[in-house]
């Protein structure tokens, strides 16, 4: 089954900019989407089709997708954007949804 | 408003068989393409993907959990449901349910709020 992999957490400091990976193999075929979970909401989409932003979502965040790794990243981090980041593709060799292992952002 | 909410019970028993209710509004589960999936969250821990189900009644399950699992849906009553059979603590968890646009669109948004679900005797 497929993987993906996400460290498990990123610290930063409020204003600067935030990274967030997202490994897996040949990911860059596959399209990413990435959620923010704030604690005790359900997720909300803040990135699909690897780049594009739902309505509402600052242009803070944007998205890439090449090669072995995808990559969230947040401009100007507030402390509002801490929280939990999920990173999500379709497997469709089994047709399944797969999610990553979740990176916590900390703003120092 | 597109929106899904979660209904079930909060405490189900181990060996019990638990049925989770997702009703949807502002869509409708006939709508060509669109599918609604469930997927839990243990407390601490990661997202994890259960199964889904499409308007044309295409169904998947999670490889480990297939055996326990079906999904299905009402379109008369905008509803789909969930059911887990032989429930172990291991399966307490936040369930939630979420839209998949389409096919091509395959991501979840939005999502319902979640339902608690505690295994234990």
């Amino acid at each position: 089954s497929y993987v993906l992999t996400q460290p498990p957490s990123v610290s930063v400091a409020p204003g600067k900019t935030a990274r967030i990976t997202c490994g897996g193999n040949n990911i860059g075929s596959k399209s990413v989407h990435w959620y923010q979970q704030k604690p005790g909401q359900a997720p909300v989409l803040v990135i699909y089709y690897d780049s594009d932003r739902p309505s509402g979502i600052p242009e803070r965040f944007s998205g890439s997708n090449s090669g072995n790794t995808a990559t969230l990243t947040i401009s100007r981090v507030e402390a509002g954007d801490e929280a939990d980041y999920y990173c999500q593709v379709w497997d469709s060799s089994s047709d399944h949804a797969v999610f990553g292992g979740g990176t916590q952002l900390t703003v120092l | 408003q597109v929106t899904l909410k979660e209904s079930g019970p909060v405490l189900v028993k181990p060996t019990e068989t638990l049925t989770l209710t997702c009703t949807v509004s502002g869509f409708s589960l006939s709508n060509a393409r669109m599918g609604v999936s469930w997927i839990r969250q243990p407390p601490g821990k990661a997202l994890e993907w259960l199964a889904h189900i499409f308007s044309n009644d295409e169904k998947s399950y999670s490889t480990s959990l297939k055996s326990r699992l079906t999904i299905s849906k009402d379109t008369s009553k905008s509803q789909v449901v969930l059911t887990m059979t032989n429930m172990d603590p291991v399966d307490t968890a936040t369930y939630y349910c979420a839209r998949i646009p389409s096919r091509v669109q395959d991501w979840f948004d939005p999502w319902g709020q979640g339902t608690l679900v505690t295994v234990s005797s």
